[in-house]
């Protein structure tokens, strides 16, 4: 078993719509949860970084966190065609040998109509 | 827009063939990475540095070599290509302390024939 795991998709949504993207994890050294965009021939940028369990939002971004359940998700409301891009969830332990490692998952790629 | 870059964007080369992929940044990060990257796939660390004349090994395995000579520049070299090593190679910066959040360079995708 993978310790990230991310449903590759592609997903594709018509523009307006809420999407809906999820990790599942399996360490549960893991403490810090991030977000990464990646558009086509471009490398990752940060979208969202969270540590606690809970939700963290940013315009129409919100970060959702379920330690208890090894779960996090990133809420896109009122999706635009230039959020198409793959988000890579990623992941890093709390301090200590290791926390400067992240763990990424494989990405899912998000299509949104016009 | 994060200060990062790396050379070349693209690159062809033959088998044998000695290279360098180049990685600068202006954001003086005391923390810099490499990331081999797949169609598919997950980001993969094979090296990352502390600081100057500080290296160590992610946790894929990579026949490449890294050096660490000034803070901003971050070179990678492979001595002999194979088509193994046909991937795309993404350079990332960050401030110490705050790891998880990396700047990342454009990429180079490599083809090795």
């Amino acid at each position: 078993q993978k310790e990230v795991e991310q449903d590759p998709g592609p997903l594709s949504v018509p523009e307006g719509a809420i999407v809906s993207l999820n990790c599942t994890y399996s360490n549960s050294a893991f403490q810090y949860f991030m977000w990464y965009r990646q558009y086509s021939r471009k490398g990752p940028e940060l979208l969202m970084y969270t540590y606690s369990s809970g939700n963290k939002e940013d315009g129409r971004f919100t970060a959702q966190v379920d330690k208890s359940s090894k779960y996090i998700s990133l809420f896109i409301r009122d999706s635009q065609p230039s959020d198409s891009a793959t988000y890579l969830c990623a992941m890093s332990p709390m301090g200590g040998a290791g926390s400067y490692q992240l763990t990424f998952g494989k990405g899912t790629k998000l299509s949104v109509i016009p | 827009e994060a200060d990062i870059y790396q050379t070349p964007r693209y690159l062809v080369i033959g088998t044998g063939k000695k290279i360098t992929l180049e990685c600068s940044q202006t954001m003086g990060h005391d923390k810099m990475y490499w990331y081999q990257q797949d169609p598919g796939m997950e980001l993969h660390l094979i090296h990352y540095s502390y600081g100057v004349n500080s290296t160590e090994k992610g946790d894929l395995s990579s026949e490449s070599t890294v050096s660490r000579i000034r803070t901003e520049h971050f070179p990678l070299t492979l001595e002999s290509a194979r088509p193994s090593h046909t991937s795309q190679y993404l350079c990332a910066s960050s401030e110490f302390g705050r790891e998880g959040t990396q700047y990342f360079g454009p990429g180079t995708r490599l083809l090795v024939l």
